[in-house]
Formats: C-alpha cells, structure tokens, sequence
C-alpha cells in the first residue's frame, strides 16, 4: 500500500484560481516537504515541514502557502495561481535528518495547468 | 550552500550496453548523495545512497555508484542496460546538518531496445 499519496493526480485551473494540493503519509515521519518538477530544474524545494503546525520556506516559496494539519497530511496552496505554476507537484517524507540518511519517500505527483 | 550538476540532459544506449550517468556536486564537506529513477507517470524511486564507506555502493537493479572525494563526483553505472531501464534518473546531495535535498537537473535515458 502506497505510503504517501496525493490528491488531485491531475488539476487545471485559470489564472488567477485558488488551488489547494494534498498530500497523506502513513509512514510515521516527521518531516514533508513540497517539490516543484519542471523540464532541465529537476525538483525544487518550495515548502517543508517538521510535524503538525510547523513551516520551512524552501528554495522556491514565492506564490506558494502551505500547512501541515497533522502528522499525516501536508497541503499546498495556491491562492491566485498564475501560468508559471503549471507544473509537476511532488509530495515527499522523510524520518528525521539526524537519524542516519533520512531519505525521502516520493508520492505520485499532480500535474497542475494555469490556464 | 550544496548543489548538484547532471552534465548530460539525455543519453541513448542500445540494450545490453554499458551505462555510466554523470553526477558533480558542491559541498565542503562529505555529504550524504542519493540516486533516484523516475519511470514515466510516476514519483522518484530510491536507487541506491551512500555517505561514507566503500566509495562504490550497490544499488538495486544493478545499479552502482562510485563516490570520489577528490572530483566531487557520483556517477551511476550499469554493466548491462534493459529496456526497461529508460526512466528520468536524478542525483541528488544532502548536507549533514539539515534536512534539505537538492536535486540535479536530471537525465533522461533512453534504452534502444
């Protein structure tokens, strides 16, 4: 069973739209984070967490809000989305950093349109 | 700060060839350095890691990756390349004082069947 899950896999909207971007792990860890995949970048970090209510800018957090509810859930927002964020969203986690390599588990990915 | 440089956006092979995927990183110290596969409509996949150690380290399918200090390099091999090998594979570096991974630009194999 997939351990961590996104939801919608697949979303257009216009510009200008709210988007909200979910993501669910049952792997038990603490850290979540939100990529960005697009053509010749490869994954940029835009937001990241470490437990519920807590919030790490990443290297690409401009138009981006997120917040993590539980230890589970992970959702990024778009409130006035924009053509630029049409993209590949990934959601990862990962057990805490200080605890060996802490390597990072990948869900399926949104494909998100701005029309 | 880390980063990551995958020289060569896309690389073809024919089946059964040998395969060498080139990986350059910046950090100053020893950082932890992982490989990822991405096959076509899914999320990255663990290929294999490696932080200190036997420079070479195995991965799954095959795979293996040789760590040098003195080229800050981690170049992925594979003796024997299958078609079902063609994927997007990613490098990608960690520091040892946080959480952050920063990925390379990736290359995308192609296996000529």
């Amino acid at each position: 069973e997939a351990a961590v899950t996104q939801s919608p896999r697949n979303k257009v909207t216009v510009t200008g739209g709210n988007v909200t971007l979910s993501c669910r792990q049952t792997n038990s860890h603490n850290y979540m984070y939100w990529y960005r995949q697009d053509t010749g970048h490869g994954l940029r970090l835009i937001h990241y967490s470490y437990g519920a209510g807590n919030l790490q800018i990443g290297d690409v957090p401009d138009g981006y809000k997120a917040t993590r509810t539980t230890q589970e859930d992970f959702f990024l927002l778009l409130e006035l989305a924009s053509p630029s964020q049409t993209s590949l969203y990934f959601c990862a986690s990962s057990d805490d950093w200080e605890y060996n390599y802490a390597e990072q588990f990948f869900g399926p990915g949104t494909r998100l349109t701005v029309l | 700060a880390q980063s990551v440089t995958q020289p060569d956006a896309r690389v073809t092979v024919s089946e059964g060839a040998s395969l060498q995927l080139r990986c350059k990183y910046s950090y100053s110290a020893t950082p932890y350095l992982f490989w990822y596969v991405q096959y076509p409509r899914q999320g990255l996949q663990l290929l294999l890691k490696y932080y200190s150690g036997d420079p070479v380290v195995q991965g799954v399918n095959g795979f293996e990756a040789e760590f040098s200090k003195s080229n800050s390099s981690f170049h992925l091999r594979k003796a024997s390349v299958h078609w079902s090998d063609s994927a997007v594979y990613f490098c990608a570096v960690r520091n040892n004082a946080g959480a952050k991974l920063t990925f390379g630009g990736g290359t995308r194999l192609t296996v000529r069947p």
